[in-house]
């Protein structure tokens, strides 16, 4: 079946550590997205690509890098630069036209 | 900038009873999608609305586009328990990336 993976589901991270988000569609999808969301909150777009080897900032970019070789893998590294990466993390893939996003089944990143 | 707004951000309602949820956006769109995320989990698409006037109804849930308006609603019949849940507007033009309401987390009380 495709779908989207996203690993691990749960993921700690001690104070000034880099971390990272897989994330792996084998839906052909062109454009991959990260979000971010915290408690109680709605969605905030950190990065997104719409083609291999490209990749634009979202809203909440600082503290994050992303690197997009394969069409299949959008990769999310969590910096230490990010101070308060503590959140749930999500991973959404598509196609051109009015299809919308599929999205994966998120990570939840904690600091300890 | 295309800015979503989704009201109320929180609705605790009883079982049996009807409501709806707004979703009012800013700019031009020709695509809206309605989502549903239950706690601590992933987003699940409900419905695709991309023309004005559109209906379309899944259960207990029927959602209706007003492009003329820049209005979505998402009407809930006769509230059952398992409808509790967060649900997403997201609005879009072309290819562009879509823009996600702030959600209304819904809650159905027995």
């Amino acid at each position: 079946d495709g779908g989207i993976t996203q690993s691990p589901k749960y993921l700690f991270r001690k104070e000034g550590q880099n971390v990272t988000l897989s994330c792996e569609q084998n839906l052909n999808h062109d454009a991959m997205y990260w979000y971010r969301q915290d408690p109680g909150q709605g969605l905030r777009l950190i990065y997104y690509s719409q083609i291999v080897n490209d990749f634009q900032k979202g809203d909440i970019a600082e503290g994050y890098s992303v690197s997009r070789e394969k069409k299949e893998s959008f990769p999310l590294t969590v910096t230490s630069a990010q101070k308060n990466p503590t959140a749930f993390y999500l991973c959404a893939s598509s196609i051109p036209g009015p299809y919308g996003y599929t999205f994966g089944s998120g990570t939840r990143l904690t600091v300890v | 900038e295309l800015k979503v707004e989704q009201n109320p951000l929180f609705l605790s309602m009883q079982e049996g009873k009807n409501y709806t949820i707004y979703c009012n956006y800013s700019t031009t769109s020709d695509r809206l999608y309605w989502y549903r995320q239950d706690p601590g989990k992933s987003l699940e698409s409900l419905f695709v609305l991309l023309s004005n006037g559109a209906v379309k109804q899944e259960g207990r849930l029927m959602a209706s586009l007003d492009t003329k308006a820049r209005l979505s609603t998402l009407h809930i019949t006769a509230a059952v328990h398992d409808l509790s849940a967060t649900y997403f507007c997201a609005v879009g033009f072309g290819n562009e990336k879509l823009t996600f309401g702030t959600g209304t987390r819904l809650t159905i009380i027995p």
